[in-house]
């Protein structure tokens, strides 16, 4: 079974450019998630997706974040502009396990590191 | 913000010593989960314990689960050089369907 597939894996930007990334969840995963990890702490929930719907933005800076899934399969998200402090690595995680229940695993892909100078 | 707090922050042992991680949390939860994650790669599931249980194995893994301290700890046995890693609590609270949230890790390393 295919995993999470990320990409690009490496991008390096100037601060107020735009940047966007790619993510195909496992086959039938309702649910998708998108997490900022900045380097030394844990991944923050940026958005939660069921299906092509959002079920959780609340952290999602809106003014320069963006993210979409369009038939509810692959999802991207877009960061513009960008600003020093969005340097970190940002992971898709898929789940099998629909909105409504309260269990269930993450599956990751490996992530996008960006580097903003 | 972080919902679980890991301690410690970092540990090192030697291959063959048990390794113990704590995580305290601070809401009503649904479940809780350990995660590892290797040096540049993405996190891995290893286990899940719901709030009504109290104690949990997987292979040489073992988590318990105190939730009137608001507490878990992971207990690695006979740890191996490849159990070095990052390794994460993360929670579902009560309410919020299946949103996971993250704590702070402890990075455990393992030597010969």
């Amino acid at each position: 079974e295919a995993g999470v597939a990320q990409s690009p894996r490496y991008k390096i930007i100037e601060k107020r450019q735009s940047v966007a990334f790619w993510c195909n969840p496992i086959s039938g995963h309702a649910t998708l998630y998108w997490y900022q990890q900045i380097l030394g702490q844990g991944p923050k929930l940026l958005i939660q997706f069921q299906n092509n719907g959002v079920v959780d933005d609340s952290q999602l800076p809106k003014d320069r974040f963006s993210a979409e899934r369009l038939k509810g399969v692959d999802s991207t998200l877009k960061i513009q502009p960008a600003k020093l402090e969005d340097s970190a690595v940002y992971l898709c995680a898929s789940s099998l396990v629909p909105w409504t229940m309260n269990t269930g695993e993450l599956f990751f892909g490996e992530g996008s590191r960006l580097t903003v100078l | 913000s972080q919902q679980g707090e890991e301690d410690p922050q970092a540990l090192s042992i030697q291959e063959g010593e048990n390794a113990t991680m704590n995580c305290s949390y601070k809401t009503s939860i649904n479940n809780l989960q350990w995660y590892r994650q290797n040096s540049g790669r993405g996190l891995v599931h290893l286990i899940l314990i719901r709030s009504n249980e109290r104690e949990k194995h997987s292979g040489r893994l073992r988590v318990t689960l105190d939730t009137s301290k608001k507490s878990s700890s992971l207990l690695i046995t006979a740890s191996r050089a490849a159990d070095t890693a990052s390794y994460f609590c993360a929670t579902v609270v009560t309410g919020t369907a299946s949103k996971l949230t993250f704590g702070t890790g402890t990075r455990l390393q393992v030597t010969l």
